[in-house]
């Protein structure tokens, strides 16, 4: 059984549009966090959420917006899609958001093109 | 504010060989310390961590690591490197009055046979 999922694993899509890419944990965690990671493999951390409250919230661009239906989903939609969006999306999970050591999901390769 | 580098962009160490990769961190409260390991097209792999207590810590797949407070250091260590150990290593630096979890540049381990 996958601890953190994500799908899709891959994305190729044209400006403009609108993406989103899910991850389930089942880890019984009560964090989530989303980090990109670019071509040069610099991971940022993007938003993170404790019990479906949001307590990380990162400079990132108003098109990228998280939901965290319950304390197991974290989605990310993007809106509007642009180039430099190409990257590498993990979901990860903590049990807790201090001292907890990360679980990662496997990734989504986004190309915008 | 909070950092961690990661001074060498790529070790090179022969199979058999001890292995150290670098880490050194800033933060202004207590820091909790984190290695994780990536492989290609992979999530990233928790370690092991330093919270509190011993400085010496023992992880995953005979890693260790030190943490060394005066030198606000936490090099990975092996006492004798496998080929299977190539991979890139991220340094991570939670400070204990928040939960930003920040990631180092990554150091890309290559082991000769």
């Amino acid at each position: 059984d996958t601890a953190v999922s994500q799908t899709p694993k891959y994305l190729v899509t044209q400006m403009g549009n609108d993406k989103s890419i899910k991850c389930e944990q089942n880890l019984g965690h009560d964090t989530m966090y989303w980090y990109k990671q670019d071509s040069k493999k610099f991971l940022k951390i993007m938003f993170s959420y404790n019990n479906k409250e949001l307590i990380i919230n990162e400079t990132v661009p108003n098109r990228f917006s998280p939901k965290s239906p319950d304390k197991a989903h974290l989605n990310l939609h993007i809106n509007s899609l642009e180039l430099g969006d190409s990257a590498v999306y993990f979901c990860a999970s903590s049990q807790d958001p201090s001292t907890g050591e990360l679980f990662f999901g496997e990734g989504s390769r986004l190309t915008v093109l | 504010a909070q950092s961690v580098a990661q001074p060498e962009d790529q070790v090179n160490v022969a199979e058999g060989n001890p292995l150290t990769v670098k880490c050194t961190y800033s933060v202004s409260g207590n820091p909790y310390l984190f290695w994780y390991v990536q492989y290609p097209n992979r999530g990233l792999q928790f370690l092991l961590k330093y919270i509190t207590g011993d400085n010496l810590v023992k992880g995953s797949y005979g890693f260790e690591a030190e943490f060394n407070k005066s030198q606000t250091s936490f090099h990975l260590k092996k006492p004798s490197a496998l080929v299977s150990d190539s991979a890139l290593y991220f340094c991570a630096v939670r400070d204990s009055g928040t939960y930003k979890y920040i990631f180092g540049t990554g150091t890309r381990l290559k082991v000769l046979a």
